[in-house]
């Protein structure tokens, strides 16, 4: 596609519930990311994968966060048992290649709020 | 973990001023890269700086690479009211992953 994409752009659930994310890279970009980022705050890295592999998912707070690109393009993060404390903007961010010159496009973000 | 202490965390100008703000660590970045946030859209890159002391502009936009690779700045010159923003900056330490770790962002607010 044209660019980042995610769905939903923002999901409202009640706490305990199991809440799943999707991001659609740009097609041609091999290197997928995934961010949280809490109001009035940068960014914080949470995983990445190079096409389906997941080299670095030092940055999932806990084990209640999983993520998945098991074709290499479509990501989804799931976030179980949803806590209060996970309401954050969940940004995706694609690039070319993990060279720290390859550019990172980012989506527009899924706004999640846990009641 | 890493962080990068961005400042300030707000500024309110008038159009035409010159605007600067900054980012410091700690830790030794080997990549320093700027973006600009608008409401409701992801970051989008300004500028990227790969080599200690480097001065790169892009339009009115110049940042710098810090020659102890624990600093960069960003300028904007003759601000306009496009401006309005939160600007990130962002580093990728040597030797590790290739994720990004972001600043807390300055919030720029451009009176015309």
């Amino acid at each position: 596609g044209a660019g980042v994409s995610q769905s939903p752009r923002y999901k409202v659930t009640k706490r305990g519930q199991d809440v799943t994310l999707r991001c659609d890279p740009i097609s041609s970009h091999a290197t997928l990311y995934w961010y949280q980022q809490a109001l009035g705050q940068g960014p914080e890295f949470l995983t990445y994968f190079n096409y389906e592999a997941q080299p670095d998912k030092s940055g999932l707070p806990s084990d209640r966060f999983s993520a998945e690109r098991p074709e290499g393009s479509i990501s989804t993060l799931t976030i179980q048992r949803t806590e209060q404390r996970d309401s954050a903007m969940y940004r995706c961010a694609s690039s070319s290649g993990t060279s720290g010159r390859s550019r990172q496009f980012f989506g527009p973000g899924t706004r999640l709020t846990v009641l | 973990g890493q962080q990068l202490n961005q400042s300030p965390q707000s500024m309110f100008i008038q159009e035409g001023e010159d605007v600067s703000m900054n980012c410091t660590s700690s830790s030794i970045f080997n990549t320093w890269l700027w973006y600009k946030q608008d409401p409701g859209e992801g970051p989008v890159l300004l500028i990227a700086l790969y080599k200690a002391g480097e001065l790169t502009s892009n339009g009115r936009l110049t940042a710098q690479f810090g020659i102890t690779r624990k600093d960069s700045f960003l300028n904007i010159s003759a601000s306009i009211p496009s401006d309005v923003g939160i600007y990130f900056c962002a580093g990728i330490t040597q030797g590790g992953s290739e994720k990004l770790v972001f600043g807390k962002g300055t919030k720029l607010t451009v009176n015309p």
